[in-house]
């Protein structure tokens, strides 16, 4: 079974520039979750998606970051524009969803390493 | 907001010795899982605990669910260099809408 794909693996922007980056869940898999994660701390959910619905985006920072889901499989997650603060690894993380998720969790992809100078 | 907050946050032992790292929460949770992740990789799931006073072991590791759910312990035994890793608790909620709420994670070095 292939895992979560993202890309790109690493990419280095100047603030006020913009950045996208892009995750093809596992076949299937009707959840997909983008997830901030700062050196030194755990992840911090940025936005949920149940097929091609917003479930929660209420720690998205909508003034600058938008995501989207198209026809419910890849995800594409945009900043625009960044912030120094913005530095961090960007985990997407796919499931089947609901009880099956509480036993079996994430899929994690191996993240987009973000740096903003 | 629901916070899991993790201790000790940095851990360097020899191997062969004995650890333990904690979760604790003030909030409930329908199920906590552990995961641990290596550099440059995503989180990988170690295990899922459901029930309050669960205990789980998987080889060396064992893990504990507080009989309230709101606390969870991890315990490796004669740990290995191969365990170095950031290990990171996630408390579950939301029903049909489930998500994953992490704590900080515990950052531990095994020294040969």
């Amino acid at each position: 079974e292939a895992g979560v794909a993202q890309s790109p693996r690493y990419k280095i922007i100047e603030k006020r520039q913009s950045v996208a980056f892009w995750c093809n869940p596992i076949s299937g898999h009707a959840t997909l979750y983008w997830y901030q994660q700062i050196l030194g701390q755990g992840p911090k959910l940025l936005i949920q998606f149940q097929n091609n619905g917003v479930v929660d985006d209420s720690q998205l920072p909508k003034d600058r970051f938008s995501a989207e889901r198209l026809k419910g499989v890849d995800s594409t997650l945009k900043i625009q524009p960044a912030k120094l603060e913005d530095s961090a690894v960007y985990l997407c993380a796919s499931s089947l969803g609901g009880s099956y998720t509480a036993i079996v969790g994430y899929t994690f992809g191996s993240g987009t390493r973000l740096t903003v100078v | 907001t629901q916070l899991l907050e993790q201790s000790p946050q940095f851990l360097s032992i020899q191997e062969g010795e004995n650890l333990t790292v904690y979760c604790n929460s003030s909030s409930v949770f329908s199920s906590l899982q552990w995961y641990r992740q290596e550099p440059g990789e995503g989180p990988v799931l170690l295990v899922t605990v459901v029930t309050g006073g669960e205990v789980k072991k998987l080889k060396r590791l064992t893990f504990q669910f507080g009989d309230a759910r709101k606390d969870s312990s991890l315990h490796i035994t004669a740990a290995q260099p191969g365990d170095t890793g950031l290990y990171l608790c996630a408390g579950g909620s939301g029903g049909s809408n489930y998500k994953l709420t992490f704590g900080k994670g515990t950052l531990l070095t095994v020294n040969p």
